[in-house]
């Protein structure tokens, strides 16, 4: 099983500035296949990046993902104020399918 | 535009079992697979079931494989999980999700969610 461990567990950051969160595995995720989520209090989760670094349908370009193999990065250029939530990511290479614990972006 | 609601929230006593219902609306639901996962409190989302879009095939995770049980109503836009033997760990929020299309296991449209309380 592809453990993911997310860093930091909570990053406190204000608007307009960038965060840069961290999802690294237990073991190469073959080709990139690797998503992030954002989730807000009784929100339903909302698919930001797959395939490491392709945006979802809507999503703002302020948000990119990088990385490969066992390092990713989701990163917020410019923070605005709907972006403070927790952020997943998820390998699906691999069965069974893991996500990591989730960082929770909080306003500074 | 996507819309998928899940019913069937309750309390339930170790060892009960409770069905989870998930409508889906705004697409065409019978050419997608469709999932279920959780998140216990305080802890990371949790892959448990899935389904393909014919309802042929099933996936379930260690922890749920023998005591869930994953299908669908095509004709009803309906998702369903019927949980059995419930343990306290599987006390969470429970999500459906549906599988982007093709076939990368990522999830592009998910339900607002769901609480399963378990607890004598």
């Amino acid at each position: 099983e592809i453990v993911l461990t997310q860093s930091p567990g909570t990053l406190s950051l204000s608007p307009g500035e960038r965060a840069a969160l961290s999802c690294r595995a237990s073991q190469s995720v073959s080709s990139n296949y690797l998503a992030w989520y954002q989730q807000k209090p009784g929100q339903a989760p909302r698919l930001l990046i797959y395939g490491a670094s392709t945006r979802a349908t809507g999503i703002p370009d302020r948000f990119s993902g990088s990385g490969s193999g066992t390092d990713f990065t989701l990163t917020i250029s410019r923070l605005e104020p709907e972006d403070f939530a927790v952020y997943s990511c998820q390998q699906y290479a691999s069965s069974p399918y893991t996500f990591g614990q989730g960082t929770k972006l909080e306003i500074k | 535009e996507v819309h998928l609601v899940e019913s069937g929230e309750g309390l339930v006593q170790p060892g009960g079992s409770l069905r989870l219902s998930c409508a889906a609306s705004g697409f065409t639901f019978s050419i997608y697979a469709m999932h279920w996962v959780r998140q216990a409190p305080g802890k990371g989302l949790e892959y448990v079931s899935s389904i393909s879009s014919n309802g042929d095939n099933t996936y379930y995770a260690d922890s749920v494989k023998g005591r869930f049980t994953i299908s669908r109503d095509n004709s009803k836009n309906t998702l369903y999980l019927q949980m059995g033997s419930l343990r306290v760990e599987d006390m969470a929020v429970y999500y459906c999700a549906r599988r982007a299309a093709g076939t990368a296991l990522y999830f592009d449209y998910w339900g607002q969610g769901i609480l399963v309380t378990v607890s004598s």
